[in-house]
C-alpha cells in the first residue's frame, strides 16, 4: 500500500530564509505527486504537482525517485506562506484516490 | 461557478444523534470524495465515488454511510454520532480518479459531537 510521510508537524522559519518541507513516499510503482495548501480560514487548494514541473508562488518540488521524495522548496519565505501543507500521492496505474500525508504547518516569522 | 459547496458549515450533535452532510459540485466532475481532517492525523479518506452510481470505502469508513444522489451531489451520513467523529469534514471532487486529475475541495464542515 502507498504511504506518504511528512516528518515535520511544524516548521518555523524567518521571513526571507529558505524553506524546505519534506515529503517521502513509499510506493513500488510510478506515483503522481501533489502539494496542497490550506491557508487560514480557506479551503484546501492545489499548490503544485510534479507532472507539471511548475513553480507556483515561488515554490518548486522535484520528484526524486531514488530517494522516494518530493520535497517542497522556496528560496525566500514570505509571511503569507504561513499555512498547512499536505503532500499527496496517487499511483499511476488504476483509478485510486489520493493518499495524503499528515501535513506540516509552516510558520513564517517576521 | 461555485466549485464544491458543503452544508452545513458548523454542526453540534449529541451522542447518538444522526445527521447528513451535503456536498454538491458544479464542475461536471465524475469523482467525489469525503475526507476527515484531524490534528496530527492529516486528511483521511472516508468514502469516495469514482463515478455516478458507485461508492467505495476509504481508510476510515466505520460509522458512516454515503449516497451519490446524482452526478452533482454526494452526501455523508452519520447514523449514530460518536465523540470520535468530532472532526472537520471535507468534500472534494475531481474529473476522474486517474492521473492528472487534481482534487477540488469544499470549505469544510466543522462537526462537534458531545
Amino acid at each position: 500500500a502507498q504511504r506518504v510521510t511528512q516528518p515535520e508537524k511544524l516548521l518555523s522559519v524567518f521571513k526571507g530564509a529558505p524553506v524546505e518541507l519534506k515529503c517521502n513516499y513509499s510506493y513500488s510503482g510510478s506515483p503522481e505527486l501533489f502539494w496542497y495548501v490550506q491557508y487560514s480560514r480557506q479551503r484546501l487548494q492545489l499548490l503544485l504537482r510534479h507532472i507539471s514541473r511548475e513553480s507556483i508562488k515561488g515554490f518548486t518540488a522535484d520528484l526524486n525517485k531514488g530517494e522516494t521524495s518530493f520535497h517542497l522548496k522556496k528560496p525566500f519565505a514570505q509571511e503569507e506562506d504561513s499555512a498547512m501543507y499536505y503532500c499527496a500521492l496517487r499511483p499511476y496505474s488504476g483509478n485510486t484516490p489520493l493518499v495524503f500525508g499528515k501535513g506540516t504547518r509552516l510558520s513564517v516569522i517576521a | 461557478n461555485a466549485g464544491v459547496t458543503q452544508t452545513p458549515k458548523f454542526q453540534v450533535l449529541k451522542t447518538g444523534q444522526s445527521m447528513t452532510l451535503q456536498c454538491a459540485q458544479d464542475m461536471n466532475h465524475n469523482s467525489m470524495y469525503w475526507y476527515r481532517q484531524d490534528p496530527g492525523m492529516g486528511l483521511r479518506l472516508i468514502y469516495y465515488s469514482a463515478s455516478e452510481g458507485t461508492t467505495d470505502k476509504g481508510e476510515v469508513p466505520n460509522g458512516y454511510n454515503v449516497s451519490r444522489l446524482n452526478k452533482r451531489e454526494f452526501s455523508l451520513r452519520l447514523e449514530s454520532a460518536a465523540p470520535s467523529q468530532t472532526s472537520v469534514y471535507f468534500c472534494a471532487s475531481s474529473e476522474w480518479t486517474g492521473i492528472n486529475s487534481p482534487l477540488h475541495f469544499g470549505n469544510g464542515t466543522r462537526l462537534t459531537v458531545t
